[in-house]
């Protein structure tokens, strides 16, 4: 079945360092990806997504391309915040039964010190 | 606002106990969905419902109960047949069963006692 595989962590950077989270995907067909954060104690917000191989998303200084023949989306920030610190969840679309289901990656928890 | 309430935000149980978490959405979304995460783990789809009066069992719905009465709400029932209920319980919305993006509530995190 469908897949999302991220990048061990924790992942601990300093402030205005670059960081990239890595994800890749197994699916059939043509997915929707998509990158989700999560803050200490909250639910999942929506970071960004991309709907078709080479599209880039981004959103808050945060970018990710969808790229085909690597089955990669991986995600990018030129220079982290304290306040960036949070797990964050790749994921793909996966259309089930009529429904479009989300398979998620396991969370990379992010930590930026000042 | 719109959005996505879910309550309590902390729920204990007892052994033997049902227990029911509330989400309800005023975003007038058709679709909602149950997920469970663990720590370090992704989330997984409990439970999610495409339209009133109709629910369909996820990746891991033993344990677990529905019901869609109301389009507004979806209300989780984790029964005592759930042995390892200790969790973080998120409910999500999307604004039909075939659009992709889905908002999240804040969460129930479910403690046994």
């Amino acid at each position: 079945g469908n897949s999302v595989t991220q990048m061990e962590g924790p992942v601990t950077l300093s402030e205005e360092a670059f960081l990239t989270i890595n994800c890749t995907y197994t699916a059939t067909g043509y997915p929707s990806l998509f990158w989700y954060v999560q803050y200490p104690g909250e639910g999942l917000q929506l970071l960004l997504k991309a709907t078709k191989a080479d599209d880039k998303g981004s959103n808050k200084g945060f970018e990710a391309t969808y790229r085909k023949e690597t089955t990669s989306f991986h995600l990018e920030k030129g220079s982290v915040q304290v306040s960036d610190s949070a797990v964050y969840f790749c994921a793909l679309s996966d259309r089930v039964q009529g429904a479009q289901k989300l398979v998620f990656g396991q969370g990379t928890r992010l930590t930026i010190n000042p | 606002d719109g959005g996505i309430t879910q309550s309590p935000k902390y729920l204990f149980r007892k052994e033997g106990q049902n227990v029911t978490l509330s989400c309800e959405q005023n975003l007038n979304h058709d679709a909602m969905y149950w997920y469970r995460q663990d720590p370090g783990q992704g989330l997984r789809l409990i439970y999610y419902s495409q339209i009133v009066n109709d629910f369909q069992k996820g990746d891991i719905a033993e344990g677990y109960s529905v019901s869609r009465e109301k389009k507004e709400s979806f209300p989780l029932t984790v029964t005592s047949a759930q042995k390892n209920p200790t969790a973080f319980y998120l409910c999500a919305s999307s604004m039909s069963p075939l659009m992709e993006t889905q908002y999240f509530g804040p969460g129930t995190r479910l403690l046994v006692l």
